[in-house]
């Protein structure tokens, strides 16, 4: 366990509303992720962060924004949810010194 | 561009039976390498990594997987399977350059008969 928690875990909403996801880590750890899962696509890197206030765009960013005001929060903005945002988002972490990354529990969500 | 094939979609073997999991990979330079497991409803654990040395690597729950560069490849094996084994199992690739940024394959689910 690596201190990760996600909130919710679990969302329904409509099409057209905006959405935030929260990864919270209490280990000071400096690089977080933000991938959604898909069947039949594995996990898709949505956005990343080096530090505070620094993030960059992944394989899926479109439609999607991040922030991360302080080291241990990463949020995941949807403004405008769609259907074919519909999926499983995982919140990772990245060990100081290490390649090797860790996963938070996820949240499902469902865009009707 | 990188990329990560895990060639079988669904794997089903008998308890005590012998297992491997393929997992092929396209990158130019030696790569950071990571099998993973999802059990249904959870999120993901590490089962095992290979950075460089030995290309045989061991990792937990009596997993090993061995890289094998002529052929790209890094497959898992585990030579008793038991029940609890049934999840899913995705393998990555770290892209080395800057922040480690995975390319995952898109996942092998496993049903281990009784």
């Amino acid at each position: 366990d690596a201190g990760i928690t996600q909130s919710p875990r679990h969302k329904v909403t409509e099409t057209g509303t905006p959405v935030t996801l929260r990864c919270h880590q209490t280990e000071n750890h400096r690089y977080m992720y933000w991938y959604r899962q898909d069947p039949g696509h594995g996990l898709r890197l949505i956005h990343y962060s080096y530090g505070v206030k620094d993030t960059d765009k992944g394989e899926v960013s479109d439609g999607y924004s991040v922030s991360r005001s302080k080291t241990e929060d990463f949020l995941l903005t949807l403004e405008s949810a769609t259907s074919s945002q519909t999926s499983v988002y995982f919140c990772a972490i990245q060990t100081s010194g290490s390649s090797e990354q860790f996963f938070g529990p996820g949240t499902r969500l469902t865009v009707l | 561009a990188q990329s990560v094939t895990q060639p079988d979609i669904h794997i089903t073997v008998s308890e005590g039976a012998s297992l491997e999991l393929r997992c092929n990979y396209s990158y130019g330079a030696t790569p950071y390498l990571f099998w993973y497991v999802q059990s249904p409803g959870q999120g993901l654990q590490l089962l095992l990594k290979y950075f460089s040395g030995d290309t045989l690597v061991q990792g937990i729950k009596g997993f090993e997987a061995e890289f094998k560069r002529s052929q790209s490849s890094f497959n898992l094996r585990k030579p008793s399977v038991h029940w609890s084994d049934a999840a899913e199992y995705f393998c990555a690739v770290a892209l080395t350059s800057g922040t480690y940024k995975y390319i995952f394959g898109t996942g092998t689910r496993l049903k281990v008969l009784a």
